[in-house]
């Protein structure tokens, strides 16, 4: 597609339910960033896939977090017994040239409301 | 581990003026890249500029301007003759330049200033 793709806009759930949150990079872009932004900070890195591999899940903040890219393209965030800590706004991103230092096309996010 | 602090959580602007959004950075590392992105109530973020730190030239892009000061880790956005539509939060990124180092393939964001600009 023409932009990063994230679906859905918005989702409210209850504490303690499973969600999963959709990333749909560009064409062709071999690394995907998932980042959460708390209101009114900055985005925060959770995790980086190179094709179908997480690279790099240090981010991540417990183990109720999880993502996948089955296929290298399309991403999804799970996040099992929802807190409502988890109430923020979760940003994806994907780039085409591993190394270069630009490219980065970031999606319009997820927000996330746990009531 | 690298840390980007924005010290302005607010700045207002009059249409028209010039503003200076302030970031300062903390890292080891001799060679990385630093940019300013722009967050619309969209929720996208935009890239607006972009600095490597080898160059010494301070970037400009049309009416955005760096002033990079690398020894005193400075890295702050000059927006000139301002208009409406760049109101918005804009957030100071690091990235470092290690090619091995999957770390070094994030940015790492600061808190964010939000831009009001009066009409």
């Amino acid at each position: 597609g023409a932009g990063v793709s994230q679906t859905p806009s918005n989702k409210v759930t209850e504490k303690g339910k499973y969600v999963e949150l959709r990333c749909d990079p560009i064409s062709g872009h071999t690394a995907l960033y998932w980042y959460r932004q708390s209101l009114g900070q900055g985005p925060e890195f959770l995790i980086y896939f190179q094709g179908t591999g997480a690279a790099d899940d240090s981010g991540l903040p417990n183990d109720r977090f999880f993502a996948v890219r089955p296929e290298g393209s399309v991403s999804t965030l799970k996040i099992q017994r929802t807190e409502r800590g988890d109430s923020a706004v979760y940003l994806c991103a994907s780039r085409y040239l591993r190394g270069s230092a630009y490219g980065y096309t970031f999606g319009s996010g997820t927000r996330l409301t746990v009531v | 581990a690298q840390t980007v602090t924005q010290s302005q959580p607010e700045m207002s602007v009059q249409e028209a003026e010039t503003v200076t959004l302030s970031c300062t950075y903390d890292t080891s590392e001799s060679d990385y890249y630093l940019f300013w992105y722009k967050q619309p109530p969209s929720r996208q973020m935009i890239l607006v500029i972009r600095q490597e730190a080898y160059k010494q030239q301070n970037a400009t892009e049309n009416r955005f301007s760096v002033n990079f000061q690398k020894a005193a880790k400075s890295f702050s956005l000059k927006i000139s003759d301002s208009q409406l539509g760049d109101a918005a939060m804009y957030f100071c990124a690091y990235r470092s330049a290690e090619l091995n180092n999957n770390a070094g393939n994030m940015l790492t964001f600061g808190g964010g200033t939000r831009l009001m600009v009066k009409p």
